[in-house]
């Protein structure tokens, strides 16, 4: 069965530290993968990730794939308050159209 | 615009009751999806519209009724629900469906549903 687990389920830190998200999948026929951050509404859309070692940026927020080892990082350094949320990775299944969510990274940041 | 407006934002209805909820979006796109998600947990799909036909339903109890009456719109009719059906409902839409998709899912803010 397909599935994607993100580690760790939950994570506290003070504002400037750099935190490290994972996410490992076992899925059939892999398109893509997707991570999403979701405050108390909407998830929105961070970055989505097609290839392997192709390190993609937005601000302090950076993501790698490894396709071998099946996995994928999301990297936030210097947090801020405003990074409090949880982080979603999806993977992407190309069969079936099928976007398959982790259960998500709950982050807390302190001041 | 870039947003996924969906109405109403609460909503609390008896195991009796007959309600809708209702999403729009007016980007042209030519996806759009129903999710539900349960507190701490991630969102699961339900329904997946697909130039206004249904191209998905994850096996979902037939009190819950999608309908799509035009590219713009996707309700969810709601009939006879039990009280495990509480969750936030979030609508999403796509720019196409599947491969022809960048993938990116633009999220609504959900309707909260409370069955008593």
């Amino acid at each position: 069965e397909d599935k994607v687990v993100q580690s760790p389920l939950s994570l506290v830190v003070h504002e400037g530290d750099t935190v490290t998200l994972n996410c490992s999948y076992e899925v059939t026929n892999f398109r893509s993968l997707l991570w999403y951050k979701q405050e108390k509404k909407a998830p929105t859309f961070l970055f989505m990730l097609t290839s392997s070692g192709i390190e993609k940026k937005s601000g302090r927020l950076s993501s790698i794939l490894d396709k071998k080892e099946l996995f994928s990082i999301l990297n936030i350094t210097a947090t801020q308050t405003g990074d409090s949320a949880v982080y979603l990775c999806a993977v992407e299944e190309n069969n079936t159209d099928k976007l398959i969510f982790g259960t998500g990274t709950r982050l807390q940041v302190f001041p | 615009d870039t947003e996924v407006t969906q109405t109403p934002k609460h909503l609390v209805m008896g195991m009796t009751n007959k309600k809708s909820l209702k999403c729009e979006q007016h980007m042209g796109h030519r996806a759009m999806y129903w999710y539900k998600q349960k507190a701490k947990k991630p969102p699961e799909l339900m329904f997946v519209y697909s130039y206004e036909k249904l191209s998905i339903n994850e096996s979902v109890p037939s009190r819950f009724s999608p309908e799509c009456p035009n590219s713009s719109l996707l309700n969810l009719h709601l009939h006879a629900l039990q009280p495990e059906d509480s969750a936030l409902y979030l609508c999403a839409s796509s720019q196409d469906f599947g491969a022809l998709n960048t993938g990116e899912l633009f999220f609504g803010e959900g309707s909260r549903l409370t069955v008593l």
